[in-house]
């Protein structure tokens, strides 16, 4: 299957720095990136929906100026936790879809972000 | 408002068991059902179902879908410890995915 990379797999900030996390896709192209939260024991809870060239699609309730979003690129989207706080801590896991509608989606390895 | 079912909520098991997980949707403009596996980390992708009827099958695991009754299950036959993990449902609707909540899987020794 295609490949995707997260960077960083996990990070440890201070309350009120930024901290971003990459997301690839590294033997296809990616018009549309999922980035998704996780909490422990629970499902994925979809974040935004991130097209190329374009902004982000945030579901209810995600604040857009808190979690940046950019995908400038067919194989790299990016995801900043700005100003972050302990709350913020979680497992954050993006996934790519290739161009074609009807496939699956590939999931990067996570990042396990803790907010100190 | 499109969601996504998944039962039972978790299960525990003996080795060489078999078990069925069930997943539901009411998902407008469904394109396909996608079973995955997720163990500490990231989820894996097991199967992904778009025909009724169709059995899919990779080695113990199996899994069909009825477009009909709007369900699919996932089987698992002579279970391992290595099962255990949390199986995750998703169906997609050309946009985006919708996931269940998850069904967590223990298989004792």
């Amino acid at each position: 299957g295609a490949v995707v990379s997260q960077h960083p797999s996990w990070v440890i900030c201070k309350s009120g720095t930024s901290v971003k996390i990459e997301c690839r896709s590294l033997d296809f192209q990616a018009t549309t990136m999922f980035w998704y939260r996780q909490f422990p024991k629970q499902s994925l809870m979809l974040m935004a929906t991130s097209n190329e060239g374009s902004k982000a699609t945030y579901e209810q309730g995600v604040e857009k100026d808190k979690f940046l979003i950019n995908h400038a690129s067919l194989t790299l989207s990016t995801l900043t936790v700005t100003s972050a706080h302990p709350e913020d801590s979680s497992f954050y896991i993006c996934s790519a879809r290739v161009v074609v509608v009807n496939t699956e989606a590939f999931f990067g390895q996570g990042t396990r972000l803790t907010v100190v | 408002e499109d969601k996504v079912v998944q039962s039972p909520l978790s299960l525990v098991v003996h080795e060489g068991d078999t078990v069925t997980l069930n997943c539901s949707y009411e998902v407008t403009n469904f394109r396909s059902l996608l079973w995955y596996k997720q163990e500490k980390k990231a989820p894996t992708f097991l199967f992904m179902l778009t025909s009724s009827g169709i059995e899919k099958k990779s080695g113990r695991l199996s899994s069909i879908l009825d477009k009909k009754e709007l369900f699919s299950i996932l089987n698992i036959t002579a279970t391992q410890t290595g099962d255990s993990a949390i199986y995750l449902c998703a169906v997609g609707d050309g946009n985006q995915f919708y996931f269940g909540t998850g069904t967590s899987l223990t298989v004792i020794p």
